[in-house]
Parts: structure tokens; sequence; C-alpha cells
């Protein structure tokens, strides 16, 4: 989910298991959402993203689910390795600009247990 | 392997002075982004250009932070005077304009004593 001030939600899991992070976002009118991972001491990396007009779209071990009734964005890692330990932002465009502009959140921790 | 560079990767400096950061964006992207990230506030948007042209810099504080692209291969974020308030990782990022996906430099870290 979303952090308010400065701890990030974290979420652990074991190896081998499902992970699942979730995201909240803010405007109804947003047309366009990415999921970006980062690790430690690098810069955000694109890992998936789905127009608002679908409600799910898959990667390779990655899953997207967009429901825009409760503006409700989840990321599903299949299989989750210890390379996927990251923080997670899922990122948002706001139409109007007639161009990309995202938004982010402010990101979920994803701890990945040995 | 494209990648957009910044520079420089760490930059410790005193209140009060200039600050330039510079990045090369990836060859052939026409947009190019300025982002500030913070424990507190994550992910900022400080200013954004497209095919060279600053197109939105409204999260950019104006009296101190200046951003120009003199020209394809070169986009600078300047802080004059810096404050330790600043003290933030900036990164750049660059794509095409038709998509959404991001490239995102390496960053660069300051911090303003």
């Amino acid at each position: 989910g979303e952090s308010v001030g400065l701890h990030l939600p974290t979420l652990s899991v074991q190896e081998g298991d499902n992970s699942i992070i979730n995201c909240a976002y803010s405007n109804s009118a947003s047309d366009y959402f990415i999921w970006y991972k980062q690790e430690s001491g690098k810069g955000p990396q694109f890992i998936i993203d789905i127009r608002s007009n679908m409600d799910k779209r898959q990667g390779q071990r990655v899953t997207v689910l967009l429901n825009k009734t409760v503006k409700h964005l989840s990321l599903q890692i299949a299989a989750t390795q210890p390379g996927d330990s990251a923080v997670y932002f899922c990122a948002e465009n706001r139409p109007g600009a007639g161009s990309y502009q995202l938004t982010f959140g402010k990101g979920t921790k994803l701890s990945v247990i040995p | 392997d494209a990648r957009v560079t910044q520079t420089p990767r760490d930059k410790v400096t005193e209140m009060g002075q200039e600050v330039t950061m510079r990045c090369q964006p990836i060859l052939g992207h026409n947009t190019v982004f300025w982002y500030r990230q913070t424990m507190m506030q994550g992910l900022e948007l400080l200013a954004y250009f497209r095919n060279r042209a600053p197109l939105d810099d409204s999260g950019m504080p104006k009296d101190r932070f200046s951003a120009e692209m003199p020209d394809a291969t070169l986009a600078t974020l300047k802080i004059q005077p810096s404050e330790p308030r600043d003290s933030a990782v900036y990164f750049c990022a660059s794509g095409l304009v038709n998509t959404g996906e991001l490239f995102f430099g390496e960053g660069s870290r300051l911090t303003v004593l």
C-alpha cells in the first residue's frame, strides 16, 4: 500500500511464494499506470504497465490488476526470488498535457526471505 | 547497452554553494524528466522537457532551481544557492513521447551541509 511519513510499508515473503503489492491511486481520471522496481542505490526500473481500458495484464512472473471502481492497483509476483527484494512504486499518468507525466506513490519495500 | 548517465553520483557541498547536476539521456529519446527522491516525499517531479523544450517545471522551486537542455545529449539541473533541505537523490529519466516507460539514471545524491 501507500506510506505515510517516514516508514515504507514492508512486505516480507518467503522465497518461492507469491507476492502481492497493493497501491491506491488518487485520480479517477488517470488513464495509465506503471509499476517500477527500485533496488538499493539504483534508479527505478520499469516492470509492467497497464492502460485504464484493461483490468489485467501479465508479464514474465508479474501480473498487474487494475480496479478502477475503487482506484486500486496491484502487482503480483509469482515464485518470488531473492533478486525481487526492492522497493516497488506504482505510478499514474494524469491526462491533459498531451504526453506522459507520471506521479509516483511512496512505495512498498519487498523483502524476500531465503 | 543504452542507459541514462548522470553526474556526479555523489556531491557534498556547503549551504549557499551552487550545485549543477548533469544528465545524458538515451540517444533518440525525446522526453527528459528530473525527479527528486526523499524519504519523506518520495519521488517528486521537478521538471519535464519534450524535444528539449521545457513543458512543466511547476514542481521546482523557481527562486533557486533551474533546468535546461542546451542540446539533445545534455540536461542540467542547477541549484543556486543550495540549502540543507535540498539534500536528496536527484534522478534524471528519459523516454519517448508516445510511451510512458521512463528509463532512469542511477541518480545524483546531494548532501548540503
